[in-house]
């Protein structure tokens, strides 16, 4: 089955620890986004990535990095100048060909830092 | 004024009532979708639309894209079906998505 795999659904570390969290896709899109939930707002995105070896900053940057490598594979670092890293991590992918449209997300991670 | 409005925020029914949640947006779109969010768990994607209606189970969700409108019903509601409910749209001409800041649903046995 074709989808979008994030690993663990919880994480923990210590504060000061840089952390990655894994997001990894078999549906061949291009388009890849990592997306922040606080409790009692609406999900904001942190970066974003159209096509292999680019990304873009979202609204809320600072304190991340991301690469991409690889198509399937869009792996999220919170380091450790994230202020308040605590919160749940969404990622999701999309494929735009014309009048196709195609769009998934990931269960999720939430991480906490102690 | 945020581009996608969910209502209620928060909901509480009994069980076995039929539910409506709903979703208004302000600019043009391609696609939205409704999400559901476990306490503590992760997101599944409940349906993705562009028009008219589309059914799963319990759940129906419908569309209005002239009214720029969308609801979420849940028939015969279920203490499992808490969760919070989300919505998002995919603007036109713009590959990111607009989340709502979602509907939190309390179902009482």
């Amino acid at each position: 089955d074709g989808g979008i795999t994030q690993s663990p659904k919880y994480l923990f570390r210590k504060e000061g620890q840089n952390v990655t969290l894994s997001c990894e896709q078999n549906l061949n899109h291009d388009a890849m986004y990592w997306y922040r939930q606080d409790p009692g707002q609406g999900l904001r995105l942190i970066y974003y990535s159209q096509i292999v070896n680019d990304f873009q900053k979202g609204d809320i940057a600072e304190g991340y990095s991301v690469s991409r490598e690889k198509k399937e594979s869009f792996p999220l670092t919170v380091t450790s100048a994230q202020k308040n890293p605590t919160a749940f991590y969404l990622c999701a992918s999309r494929e735009e060909r014309g009048s196709y449209n195609e769009q998934f997300f990931g269960p999720g991670t939430r991480l906490t830092v102690l | 004024k945020n581009e996608v409005e969910q209502s209620p925020q928060n909901l509480t029914a009994q069980e076995g009532e039929f539910i409506t949640i709903n979703c208004s947006y302000s600019v043009g779109i391609s696609a939205l979708h409704w999400l559901q969010q476990h306490p503590g768990g992760g997101i599944v994607s409940l349906f993705m639309l562009s028009s008219g209606k589309k059914k799963h189970g319990r759940l129906i969700a419908t569309i209005n894209i002239q009214e720029k409108h969308s609801s979420l019903h849940i028939t015969a509601s279920h203490p499992r079906d808490s969760a919070v409910y989300i919505c998002a749209v995919q603007p036109h001409r713009d590959d990111k998505i607009i989340f709502g800041k979602g509907t939190r649903l309390h179902i009482l046995p």
